[in-house]
């Protein structure tokens, strides 16, 4: 079975700086995918980024981006000029479409607080 | 505008009751998933629905209990054997055959039980 972990609890990050969040993963399929999403105070979950295991690029979405280490099985994301609205629940997770349309496993999450 | 939506998003229950969320989704999705929240523990799945009037147990599916009988509708019932039920609960869904399986979620139901 898939597992992903998530081994910073809680972190936080000046605003206008940048911060990281690690992720890891179990898997012995070739072909998945990789996501963070966002929970801010409101609860309402978010999709900040995803990956494709296929894809070399490193996927973009404006100041987020993730480091994607296949081999070392790793997906981090980068939040740059962190804005205080960065506030929130970050849980990384994923999907193997190989296995049928099986659900996303998700981590424990990351707390982070941009401090002003 | 084309969306989830999960009530009630606020309730109580006594020990000993079942009770039923809602989760309601126009996007035209053929799956649908329960998630439970528990402070530190991420998203454990319940309940996930492929296809009408047929699902599957995720991962916690003890004392829970859910039905498909129409492609927008999830209904979770939490019943009076699930021994500790008070936790936030999110409701997903995602096209069958996306690939990369984006979820989009509901807003949420908080339950507590008195």
């Amino acid at each position: 079975a898939q597992t992903v972990t998530q081994s910073q609890p809680e972190m936080s990050v000046q605003e206008a700086e940048t911060v990281t969040l690690s992720c890891t993963y179990d898997t012995s399929e070739n072909n998945y995918y990789l996501f963070w999403y966002k929970q801010p105070p409101s609860r309402q979950m978010i999709l900040v980024i995803r990956q494709e295991a296929y894809k070399q690029q490193n996927a973009t979405e404006n100041r987020f981006s993730v480091n994607f280490q296949k081999a070392a099985k790793s997906f981090s994301l980068k939040i740059s000029d962190s804005q205080l609205g960065d506030t929130a629940m970050y849980f990384c997770a994923f999907h193997s479409p190989g296995s049928g349309n099986t659900p996303l496993v998700f981590g424990k999450g990351t707390r982070l607080s941009v401090i002003a | 505008d084309g969306g989830i939506t999960q009530s009630p998003k606020y309730l109580f229950r006594k020990e000993g009751q079942n009770v039923t969320l809602s989760c309601e989704q126009n996007l035209n999705h053929d799956a649908m998933y329960w998630y439970r929240q528990d402070p530190g523990q991420g998203l454990r799945l319940i309940y996930y629905s492929q296809i009408v009037n047929d699902f599957q147990k995720g991962d916690i599916a003890e004392g829970y209990s859910v039905s498909r009988e129409k492609k927008e509708s999830f209904p979770l019932t939490v019943t009076s054997a699930q021994k500790n039920p008070t936790a936030f609960y999110l409701c997903a869904s995602s096209p069958l055959f996306s690939g990369a399986n984006v979820l989009t979620f509901g807003a949420g139901s908080r339950l507590t039980v008195l």
